[in-house]
């Protein structure tokens, strides 16, 4: 079962603009981690947050995390053609990391 | 090479057949998990070995699913009596420590059962 649950499911903005995907998990967590998937490859991790931490930067990503509302937003500012890929979520249970279903994203030039 | 490795990255078999599918982690990684994707769903959690023991198989969907790391290093998902419902991506990923740290993806292994 999955425990994060991205929104929205599909996203498509233009090339320059920002943007906004958010996660809402269900337990407690240690950390919150984003990956990204393009077609046909495997995840890339992108970032983790600790359950301690309120917001964190990574080049273009911003990254927050509200565990008292359990939920987390991922921010790409100033989109390129190459951001467009899935992104997903993914939340701890036990030792192990489970993700949701994703939010596609796609950048018309 | 410095990534995870599957092999092979395509599969095609009969219903009915047995597949293996293989994993090689980043050297020095303790950490190995298998995950099953379906098209357009997140990956779904099938099994996580700490070295050479597997710690969690609770993911694996039936007895016809078995997953090894003899060595701590290499590891084979195997399918019995493949079923089409078996058709999706498998992808292995590997972390240098415990189950919820970074893990790092191979490009996974697109199985078809016909």
């Amino acid at each position: 079962s999955q425990q994060g649950e991205e929104d929205p499911q599909a996203l498509s903005i233009q090339e320059g603009e920002n943007a906004t995907m958010n996660c809402s998990y269900k337990t407690s967590i240690n950390n919150l981690q984003w990956y990204r998937q393009n077609s046909g490859r495997g995840l890339v991790h992108l970032i983790l947050i600790r359950s301690n931490e309120r917001e964190k930067h990574s080049g273009r990503l911003r990254v927050t995390l509200d565990t008292s509302k359990k939920s987390s937003s991922l921010l790409i500012t100033a989109s390129r053609a190459a951001d467009t890929a899935s992104y997903f979520c993914a939340t701890n249970r036990d030792d192990k990391i489970i993700f949701g279903k994703g939010t596609r994203l796609h950048i018309l030039p | 090479g410095a990534g995870v490795s599957q092999s092979p990255r395509y599969k095609v078999a009969k219903r009915g057949q047995d597949v293996a599918l293989r994993c090689d982690p980043i050297s020095g990684h303790v950490s190995l998990f298998w995950y099953q994707q379906a098209l357009g769903q997140g990956p779904e959690f099938l099994t996580y070995f700490q070295n050479e023991a597997q710690l969690d198989k609770s993911g694996l969907p039936s007895d016809r699913f078995f997953a090894e790391r003899p060595e701590g290093s290499v590891s084979t998902l195997k399918i019995q009596r493949t079923q089409q419902e078996d058709s999706a991506v498998y992808l292995c990923a590997s972390s240098y420590a415990t189950g919820y740290q970074p893990q790092h993806f191979g490009d996974g292994t697109r199985l078809s059962i016909l």
